[in-house]
């Protein structure tokens, strides 16, 4: 059978603990950062987003944090829920007039009852 | 359902044969995206349109790969003389100029090349 997510880093995590999943960009020239959730058979979803003057950003249970200085995102999940089991994607956008987000490639998220 | 829609949802052909997909995004957004998506792996950008317009195409979408929103509605992804390269998920986005940089995605289109 396939192999699901071969290559992709796993952070495991109990229930009711804090995650933290972390996101390096190379693009000095973007502005604007998302991070997306996609379950199996389904199509990302949005999580949260900051734009490059900002440094963090807080919605429901989630938290995002943007490190321009060294390149670096990261996504907060508080308490985490067996619900929240899924890859999460990082995403960014230059600054130059592009509309096309470019994805990182991912980090499986376990979260363990 | 007022998300952004795709069919069909899977798709089986055998090599050197042409597909077509369909999205159809979220009414009343401007923009629409098609984006590659293989396993274990991140979205790819293929091309995006803003209204009927075809502003950006990645270096991905070789000359087998055509895209079209011919009335600024809902697009089209043909693929050409299908090779096994191709199999992946083909995802379909939409977003509103005034909603700035959130892409809404559809749940794909997943394609087998045999």
């Amino acid at each position: 059978g396939e192999s699901v997510g071969l290559h992709l880093p796993t952070l495991s995590v109990q229930e009711g603990d804090n995650s933290i999943i972390n996101c390096a960009y190379s693009n000095s020239a973007s502005d604007y950062f998302i991070w997306y959730k996609q379950e199996s058979g389904k199509g990302p979803q949005f999580i949260i987003d900051i734009r490059s003057n900002m440094d963090k950003r807080q919605g429901q249970r989630v938290t995002v944090l943007l490190n321009k200085t060294v390149k670096h995102l990261s996504l907060q999940i508080a308490a985490t829920q067996p619900g929240d089991s899924a890859v999460y994607f990082c995403a960014e956008k230059e600054g130059t007039g592009r509309r096309a987000l470019t994805f990182g490639s991912g980090t499986r998220l376990q979260v363990q009852p | 359902d007022t998300g952004v829609s795709q069919n069909p949802r899977h798709k089986i052909t055998k090599r050197g044969q042409n597909v077509t997909f369909r999205c159809d995004p979220i009414s009343e957004h401007n923009r629409l995206y098609w984006y590659r998506q293989t396993l274990g792996q991140g979205p790819e950008f293929l091309t995006y349109f803003q209204n009927e317009a075809q502003l950006e195409k990645s270096r991905l979408l070789s000359d087998r790969f055509s895209a079209e929103r011919p009335k600024g509605s809902f697009s089209t992804l043909e693929i050409q003389r299908t090779e096994q390269g191709d199999s992946a998920m083909y995802l379909c986005a939409s977003s509103l100029d005034r909603q700035g940089d959130r892409l809404f995605f559809g749940s794909g289109t997943q394609l087998s090349v045999l």
